[in-house]
């Protein structure tokens, strides 16, 4: 059974520090994997999706890299600004695409 | 364009009744999936839709929950007889189905049994 964990649970970082967010999975057979943003009270933003054969994804200031080997995909986050401030999701998409979603960070960005 | 849609956004009832939740997709959406968020137990997947394939409802947690899509657009998650512990975020995504995996959510259904 996949099992998705996110390190750390929570984060609190001045404004204009890089970041990165920590995301590990149990089975290596992946289709892709996905981040997410999630805004208190509101639903899931996509934020880039890594197919099972690429290594990174970027999108502005956001990198995700994947390592389907050992488990581990990583989010990183340049010149973080306060509203980046949001719950972060990483999910697991397997043959059907049903989504395995990992704990979460929640990330403070303090202006 | 429009994103998914979810309705209603809050939805309070009592332990027993039943309720009924709608998914609006994203026009042109041929997957569509029902998911739970509640505290304690993280984002859960409960049914999936492609096309008019048999849907896939490995996800739902006892059979007081169903689902139902109609016309390949709209649908509809129906919880029987409610209890407290189903009390809990519902959201529902879309995506264009084939080889584009890229979900879209909506802003979910608050549902509070009390």
């Amino acid at each position: 059974k996949q099992e998705v964990t996110q390190i750390p649970a929570a984060l609190s970082v001045p404004e204009g520090e890089n970041l990165v967010l920590n995301c590990s999975f149990t089975d290596s057979a992946i289709y892709n994997l996905q981040w997410f943003r999630q805004d208190p009270g509101k639903g899931l933003t996509s934020l880039l999706l890594i197919q099972s054969s690429q290594r990174e994804q970027t999108s502005g200031r956001l990198n995700a890299s994947l390592d389907k080997s050992s488990g581990r995909s990583t989010l990183y986050i340049a010149a973080s600004q306060p509203g980046d401030s949001a719950t972060y999701l990483c999910a697991i998409g397997g043959a059907t695409n049903k989504l395995i979603f990992g704990t979460g960070t929640l990330l403070a960005v303090q202006p | 364009g429009a994103g998914v849609s979810q309705s209603p956004s809050n939805k309070v009832t009592e332990k027993g009744k039943d309720v009924e939740l709608r998914c609006d997709p994203i026009s042109g959406h041929t997957a569509l999936y029902w998911y739970r968020q509640s505290l304690g137990q993280g984002l859960e997947f409960l049914i999936y839709f492609q096309g008019n394939s048999a849907p896939d409802k490995s996800g739902l947690p006892s059979d007081r929950f169903s689902a139902e899509r109609t016309g390949g657009s709209v649908s509809t998650l129906t919880i029987q007889r409610t209890q407290q512990e189903d009390s809990a975020v519902y959201l529902c995504a879309s995506s264009r189905g084939g080889g584009e995996q890229t979900q879209y959510f909506g802003p979910g259904t608050r549902l509070l049994v009390l």
